[in-house]
């Protein structure tokens, strides 16, 4: 049961362009969002977040949007740079059960951005 | 600042052998972690610990040992390696509060 979905395994953007990468989830008790960014050989590191009382946060070229009644985000990349291409993995934090937060991960998009 | 640091970054195994990932960071946070990495599956949770002493069961901590002796370290304990566990493992911390996970750079695991 994959409760946090990343529907389009790779996404090809010409430089300069928009690149728009996709998450849906199911679980209602998520409270917190992440985008985590990685390169080959190396683990992911964090990018942006938003939490669920907000429906936008944005970090230069980066916006994440959260649309809490379709149980859908998204995060905007503009302009898109040819460093930008990774694999991008969406996160949600689980509000209820114990303090630790559990994350829960989609399967990831691979971004290329083209020069 | 090392941050999170694992080793080794590459094993390979025969089934039935045991082995140990290490994991230490150097942040001071409470919050430890290891995922694994499949193909088409994302990150998945196999266990985790919110201090010294304390550990607990993520998604799929079958065949998985941890402990949390210090803050520093959390190693995770293969008992009897199996093809299924063939991988790439991260590990990572965060403080109590707050919401970002720090990852180490990879473990890649292969079972034979």
């Amino acid at each position: 049961d994959q409760q946090v979905k990343q529907n389009s395994p790779s996404l090809s953007v010409q430089e300069g362009r928009i690149s728009i990468l996709n998450c849906d989830y199911t679980n209602s008790m998520f409270d917190y969002f992440l985008w985590y960014k990685k390169y080959p050989a190396e683990g992911p590191t964090f990018l942006i977040s938003i939490s669920s009382i907000k429906d936008k946060n944005e970090d230069g070229r980066f916006t994440v949007f959260l649309n809490k009644s379709a149980k859908h985000l998204s995060l905007h990349i503009v302009p898109s740079q040819p460093g930008d291409s990774a694999v991008y993995f969406c996160a949600a934090r689980y509000a209820g059960g114990t303090s630790y937060g559990k994350l829960t991960f989609g399967q990831g998009t691979i971004l290329t951005v083209h020069p | 600042n090392a941050g999170v640091t694992q080793t080794p970054k590459f094993q390979v195994l025969k089934t039935g052998q045991s082995m140990t990932l290490q994991c230490a960071q150097d942040m001071n946070h409470e919050y430890m972690s290891w995922y694994r990495q499949d193909p088409g599956m994302g990150l998945r949770l196999i266990h985790y610990s919110v201090g010294a002493g304390i550990t607990d069961q993520g998604e799929v901590p079958n065949g998985y040992n941890v402990s949390r002796s210090t803050t520093e370290d959390f190693p995770l304990r293969l008992l009897s390696a199996a093809p299924s566990q063939t991988s790439v493992y991260f590990c990572a911390s965060r403080a109590s509060v707050g919401n970002t996970q720090y990852f180490g750079p990879g473990t890649r695991l292969t079972v034979l």
